[in-house]
Formats: C-alpha cells, sequence, structure tokens
C-alpha cells in the first residue's frame, strides 16, 4: 500500500504526559499537512510543510503542539503536556503539487 | 457563522435512491472545491474536486457548485449499502494558504 500512513492509530495517555505521532506522506509527495478531527466535526486545519520547511500554522496550534519534517520526508506532531481538550483524531494529509490532499488513517488519541 | 456550512444529518435513503447532499459556504475566495467520504474511524478519502461552477461528473457521482449562491452539492445515483459513510465538503480560500476548510459532515445511511 502506497498511501499516507501514521502511527500509532490509537494512543491513550493520563493528562499532562507528551506524545508523538508520525506520518509518512505518499512517496515523492512534497506537501505535507496535519489536521485535528473532533467527533461530529469536519476535520480542521494544523500545519503545512512544504518539503522540510514549515510554511503555514494555524493558530488552533498552541505553543504546547509543535510538527516536524525534518528530511522532508515523514513527520512527526508532538503535544507536550497533553489536556482532556486534545483528544480528537489526528490527520495527516499529502500532495504533490495541486490541491488535492490524500489522508491517512488518523491518529486516535484518548486523553484520560 | 462557520466558513461551510453543513447540516450533519442522519440521512437514510433506501438503497437504489438518489441523493443529495448539500453545503453552503461564506468565503467568496474559495477556489477549490471538493468533497471527501469518511466511514466510521477511517481517514477521509477524496471522491470528487473542482475549480469551477457548474456540474462534474464521475461514475454514479456528481459535484455541483453555484460560486454566484456559494452553494457546494454532491448528487449520488443509484445509491448503495456500501454509500453509508459521512461525506464532508468543502474548500480552500484564495491566496497564499493551502489549507482546507470543511463543513461538519452530512452522515448518509443507505437501507439495502
Amino acid at each position: 500500500d502506497t498511501g499516507v500512513s501514521q502511527d500509532p492509530r490509537h494512543k491513550i495517555t493520563k493528562r499532562g504526559q507528551n506524545v508523538t505521532f508520525r506520518c509518512d506522506p505518499i512517496s515523492e509527495h512534497n506537501r505535507l499537512y496535519w489536521y485535528r478531527q473532533t467527533l461530529g466535526q469536519g476535520p480542521e486545519f494544523l500545519t503545512y510543510f512544504q518539503n522540510e520547511a514549515q510554511l503555514e500554522k494555524s493558530r488552533l496550534l498552541s505553543d504546547r503542539f509543535s510538527a516536524e519534517r525534518p528530511k522532508g520526508s515523514f513527520s512527526t506532531l508532538e503535544i507536550q503536556r497533553t489536556e482532556q481538550g486534545d483528544s480528537a483524531m489526528y490527520l495527516c494529509a499529502s500532495s504533490l503539487l495541486g490541491d488535492e490532499q490524500f489522508f491517512g488513517p488518523g491518529t486516535r488519541l484518548t486523553v484520560l | 457563522q462557520k466558513e461551510v456550512e453543513q447540516d450533519p444529518g442522519p440521512l437514510s435513503v433506501p438503497e437504489g435512491a438518489i441523493v443529495s447532499l448539500n453545503c453552503t459556504y461564506s468565503n467568496s475566495a474559495f477556489q477549490y472545491f471538493m468533497w471527501y467520504r469518511q466511514y466510521s474511524r477511517k481517514g477521509p478519502e477524496l471522491l470528487m474536486y473542482t475549480y469551477s461552477s457548474g456540474n462534474k461528473e464521475d461514475g454514479r457521482f456528481t459535484a455541483q457548485v453555484d460560486k454566484s449562491s456559494k452553494y457546494i452539492s454532491l448528487f449520488i445515483r443509484d445509491s448503495q449499502p456500501s454509500d453509508s459513510a459521512t461525506y464532508l465538503c468543502g474548500g480552500r480560500p484564495g491566496g497564499a494558504t493551502n489549507k482546507l476548510i470543511f463543513g461538519t459532515g452530512t452522515l448518509l445511511a443507505v437501507q439495502p
């Protein structure tokens, strides 16, 4: 399967712990996006990379959130000092040059 | 007011029915319009996209955009139980942003 992959698929953590998620985009896709989706809502944009450069960040991305794409391939999203409000599905998407974004299966985070 | 408004449903139809899903958007700068299908606990799957007003057909699916009234529609002909999913509409605002803005999604159930 050459689609977008995300790891882990599920993460349960206690409030105050740090968590890190990984996204592997479709091979050769230079654009990578992170979104967050809560129950009953559509995905909300968090951040966007073109190659290794982080070009756009939402104000939803508080200072507890950090994303990296060090070599322009895979990306990580870290949440520090997790809060119960961080419980959501974290979705990664990638695209080549155009607007068509292809999503991965998501990482479901539960903060207890 | 959300940038993209979508009736959350649920919408229940018998197998073989024609389904009409509708969204409105408020930002007249939207340049790209799309529909995603999302099965329960899965990532969104790109169904159709367009840049212009008018109809775009792909098999049983027709996407329709009316920029003058800021209306986005998806029609599904000969609906099947496998079409049961949440359908997300949205678009990309103009300018330098690459983020997609989604509606809340409409839950569709096709009854056999």
